[in-house]
């Protein structure tokens, strides 16, 4: 059974701040790995999607891999009031499937 | 372009009863999903299909089935509903290959 684990939250981070989001995952064979936004009522966008090990930046957002560990972040810089939302990690495997955590609410505080 | 889009947006059904959601993917992707999620919950995967085959299934009752047509537009439908299917049905398009998925703006089912 493939898991993904994140802190459900609420996370709350002052309007400019760093905001750190975490992900780990169970499955060794899992090959991409994705960042969803989901505001409330609303169905989830992509924001950030990384493949390999390291740091892929994409504007204020950066995502970091670490196979090894087994784990995926992502940092918001900067962070706005409409950054307040709820985060979701995903992974993919061999079999196209994508799996997800639960989800990290976010609150953006002004 | 046009990005995935799902019908109904809203949809209010009786337990027991029977309903079908439409999804058409992005112009050029062959791959669709389908994914439930509950509140407070994230999405759960039902189905995949890919050139108009099952390509995979999740962990859902034989009640819930799937298609791919020829244009790769897609039909969810759910038989025999009950109250535990209230949820919002979300798909999901892609090309294949470990690729990006990218979200209709869901169906939302309430079974009163």
């Amino acid at each position: 059974q493939k898991e993904v684990e994140q802190n459900s939250g609420p996370l709350s981070v002052p309007e400019g701040a760093i905001a750190s989001l975490n992900c780990t995952y169970s499955d060794r064979g899992s090959q991409s790995f994705f960042w969803y936004r989901q505001y409330s009522g609303k169905s989830p966008e992509l924001i950030m999607s990384i493949y390999s090990n390291g740091d892929k930046e994409d504007g204020r957002f950066t995502a970091q891999l670490n196979k090894a560990s087994q784990y995926v972040s992502l940092l918001i810089r900067d962070s706005q009031p409409s950054d307040s939302a709820t985060y979701l990690c995903a992974v993919k495997g061999l079999d196209e499937k994508l799996t997800f955590g639960t989800g990290t609410r976010l609150t953006i505080i002004p | 372009d046009a990005g995935v889009t799902q019908s109904p947006t809203h949809l209010i059904k009786t337990r027991g009863q029977q309903v079908t959601l439409r999804c058409s993917p992005i112009s050029g992707h062959k791959s669709v999903s389908w994914y439930q999620q509950v509140l407070g919950q994230g999405p759960q995967f039902i189905f995949q299909y890919y050139e108009k085959e099952e390509r995979g299934r999740g962990n859902f009752p034989d009640r819930f089935s799937a298609r791919q047509f020829p244009n790769y537009s897609s039909e969810l439908n759910v038989n025999a509903l009950l109250l535990g299917d209230s949820a919002l049905y979300l798909c999901a398009s892609s090309a294949w290959g470990g690729t990006e998925a990218f979200f209709g703006q869901g169906t939302r089912l309430t079974v009163v």
